[in-house]
């Protein structure tokens, strides 16, 4: 079956990297998403990565992926406040319409 | 910025009305998505459209409908809402193909009371 986990939450020094952990179990996935969604607003993607790639670097961002282990992470380096939102990890499947499956979502605490 | 609307942002309701919520989006995006979302859980697919014409029911059963009239316009309707449907609901449309971006509205937070 589908099924996406992430922890609930996550604080961080300002400055500092975090790093959110998220697994899945469906190992057909093609793509492997990170969506940011700060108070009030919609989902916004911030990077994704194709499942037969093991890292991507976006600027500050770096995703992991670990196809054996089925785990996909995100680390932001030098955390600021404005980075205070919540992080859903996302897979999606070739054929059909697009469906992607999200996680609970990770919610990130910047603290100075 | 993403181009991409739903109205209202947060209704509060009595038991047995009917509602709308309404989503609009003005990037041409055939693929349309409606997402509910409780606090603290995952976003799960309620229902999905191809294109005008087509809707399906997405992987939560759910007792809205919905309906495709036109490109841009991607209506959810609870003939009778209930206490149960009270959460958030989230609008996203997308181009076709496998890796594309799914932009979303800012979400319509329902409570019915």
């Amino acid at each position: 079956g589908e099924d996406v986990e992430q922890s609930l939450f996550l604080s961080v020094r300002e400055g500092d990297s975090s790093v959110i952990n998220c697994t899945y179990t469906d190992s057909s996935s093609t793509y492997l998403y990170w969506y940011k969604q700060e108070p009030g607003a919609g989902l916004q993607l911030l990077t994704y990565i194709f499942s037969n790639m093991d890292m991507k670097q976006d600027q500050r961002l770096t995703v992991l992926l670990n196809k054996k282990d089925k785990h996909l992470s995100l680390r932001i380096a030098d955390t600021q406040t404005g980075d205070s939102a919540i992080y859903f990890c996302a897979e999606s499947f070739s054929g059909g319409y697009n469906k992607l499956i999200f996680g609970a979502g990770t919610r990130l605490a910047v603290h100075p | 910025e993403a181009d991409i609307y739903q109205t209202p942002r947060y209704l509060v309701i009595g038991t047995g009305k009917k509602i709308t919520l309404e989503c609009s989006q003005t990037m041409g995006h055939d693929k349309m998505y409606w997402y509910q979302q409780d606090p603290g859980m995952e976003l799960h697919l309620i229902h999905y459209s191809y294109g005008v014409n087509s809707t399906e029911k997405g992987d939560l059963s759910s007792e809205s409908t919905v309906s495709r009239i036109r490109t841009e316009h991607f209506p959810l309707t609870l003939e009778s809402a209930r206490p149960s449907h009270t959460s958030q609901y989230l609008c996203a449309s997308s181009e076709p193909g496998e890796n594309t971006e799914a932009f979303f509205g800012q979400g319509t937070r329902l409570t019915v009371v």
